[in-house]
């Protein structure tokens, strides 16, 4: 069955410090994607990146780094150097290419940056 | 109308009673998505519409039903509403739903209590 699951329910950081929000995933499928969403204060949810599962690459998008790593399952999200509004709830979810177009959502981890 | 727009913004709804949350998107999208979002948990799928004139059943469709007459409306309709409904309820859609690539976009969801 598919699941997935962010052990870390709420992190607080001081502003420029590191900080990574972990993912771990189970599924039997060989054909799977992984998508972070972040849901800041004012509730929408904002697309944040998408990952295939024949694509290992890291990828760096300015502050933000996603590490993908099959061998552990895991889908781990770093912001670099935080910052206060990067304050927010971030979703780590997973779509199989069996089940099209569902995605199965973690619980969401809460980062507060303090600044 | 730019992307998804849901309505009404939030809503106190004594039990028992019928209550209709309206989805409109502008995208020409495909496939569209009704899920729950409640502490703990992170979002839930209750139901979705891979095309107009097609529905399915989530995770959490007990208590809810949908219709998708069109490509721009999803409308989801909680028959008799009971507490455990309480909630905050967001609707998404992609491009289509047939295939777990695409990313889904989220209108800015409806709070919904139910007393």
């Amino acid at each position: 069955a598919q699941k997935v699951t962010q052990a870390q329910t709420e992190i607080s950081v001081v502003e420029k410090e590191d900080v990574t929000l972990d993912c771990v995933y189970e599924t039997r499928d060989t054909t799977y994607y992984l998508f972070w969403y972040k849901q800041p204060p004012s509730g929408e949810l904002v697309f944040l990146i998408r990952r295939n599962s024949f694509d290992e690459q890291n990828e760096i998008s300015g502050r933000y780094s996603w590490n993908f790593q099959k061998s552990t399952s895991s889908f781990n999200f770093t912001i670099t150097a935080s910052q206060v509004v990067d304050s927010a709830v971030y979703f780590c979810a997973l779509s199989e290419a069996s089940n099209t177009g569902k995605l199965i959502f973690g619980q969401g981890t809460t980062l507060q940056v303090k600044p | 109308i730019a992307g998804i727009t849901q309505a009404p913004t939030s809503q106190i709804l004594a039990a028992g009673r019928r209550m209709t949350l309206r989805c409109t998107q502008d995208m020409r999208h495909n496939a569209m998505y009704w899920y729950r979002q409640d502490l703990g948990l992170g979002l839930r799928l209750i139901h979705y519409s891979n095309t107009a004139g097609t529905t399915g059943k989530g995770e959490v469709p007990d208590g809810y039903s949908v219709s998708r007459a069109n490509t721009d409306d999803f409308p989801l309709t909680l028959a008799s509403a009971v507490p455990s409904q309480t909630s905050v309820y967001f609707c998404a859609s992609s491009v289509t739903g047939t295939s777990g690539n695409n990313e889904q976009f989220f209108g800015p969801g409806t709070r919904l209590t139910v007393l």
